[in-house]
């Protein structure tokens, strides 16, 4: 098993760009989540899903979208970049809601 | 929200030493979990906690959920240098019920001088 993929690695943004970070697993897990990692401080959840077609805002969702149309896949969408979003991205997963498997992360810079 | 304090928030230590970290809170949780952060990398699960005054090890890492459920405690014997990272707590409540309960601490950043 792959477990967690995510893709890309690395991206810069100009200031109102748009983008889709992808996420994949391939674990059959239901549950399935979207953080974002600032330096120095813990993951903040930005949205979440409970299986597919079923989506749910986290503690932080403004300015980002999601979409779950397939167990599988969980991709987050970032409409109008602004520089606020420069983080790292993780999705994670899991097959009840306590044990969440992390991807490698997606290292973002909006200029 | 929820509020996770750890601490220490970091650590240089000598390896060969054991290494004791925590995580409290002034809010109950109903499960704990550690996670350990590789520069570049994303948090790997080391232990879950799912019942007060549990005791569970995995190889030298011993994790133990607190007795007042506000606090649990990571320990690790005999660093090596691969024990190097962040270690985080996450802790789970059931208020709301939802997926979304998981609170992460800030991280502990652990430094072995060789």
């Amino acid at each position: 098993n792959a477990g967690v993929t995510q893709t890309p690695k690395f991206r810069i943004l100009k200031i109102g760009q748009s983008m889709t970070l992808q996420c994949t697993q391939d674990m059959n897990h239901n549950y399935m989540y979207w953080y974002r990692q600032d330096p120095g401080m813990g993951l903040k959840l930005i949205y979440y899903s409970v299986g597919a077609g079923i989506t749910d805002k986290g503690e932080v969702p403004n300015g980002y979208n999601v979409s779950r149309s397939t167990t599988e896949d969980f991709p987050l969408r970032l409409e109008l970049a602004a520089p606020s979003q420069t983080s790292v991205y993780f999705c994670a997963s899991s097959h009840d809601i306590y044990e969440q498997y992390f991807g490698p992360g997606t290292r973002l810079t909006v200029t | 929200g929820q509020q996770l304090n750890q601490s220490p928030q970091s650590m240089f230590i000598q390896e060969g030493e054991d290494v004791s970290m925590n995580c409290t809170s002034s809010s109950i949780f109903n499960t704990w979990l550690w996670y350990k952060q590789d520069p570049g990398e994303g948090p790997v699960l080391l232990i879950a906690l799912y019942k007060a005054g549990e005791l569970t090890s995995n190889g030298r890492l011993t994790a133990q959920f607190g007795i007042t459920r506000k606090d649990s405690f990571l320990n690790i014997s005999a660093s090596i240098p691969s024990d190097v990272g962040i270690y985080f707590c996450a802790g789970y409540t059931y208020s709301g019920g939802g997926a979304d309960g998981l609170t992460f601490g800030k991280g502990t950043h652990l430094i072995i001088q060789p």
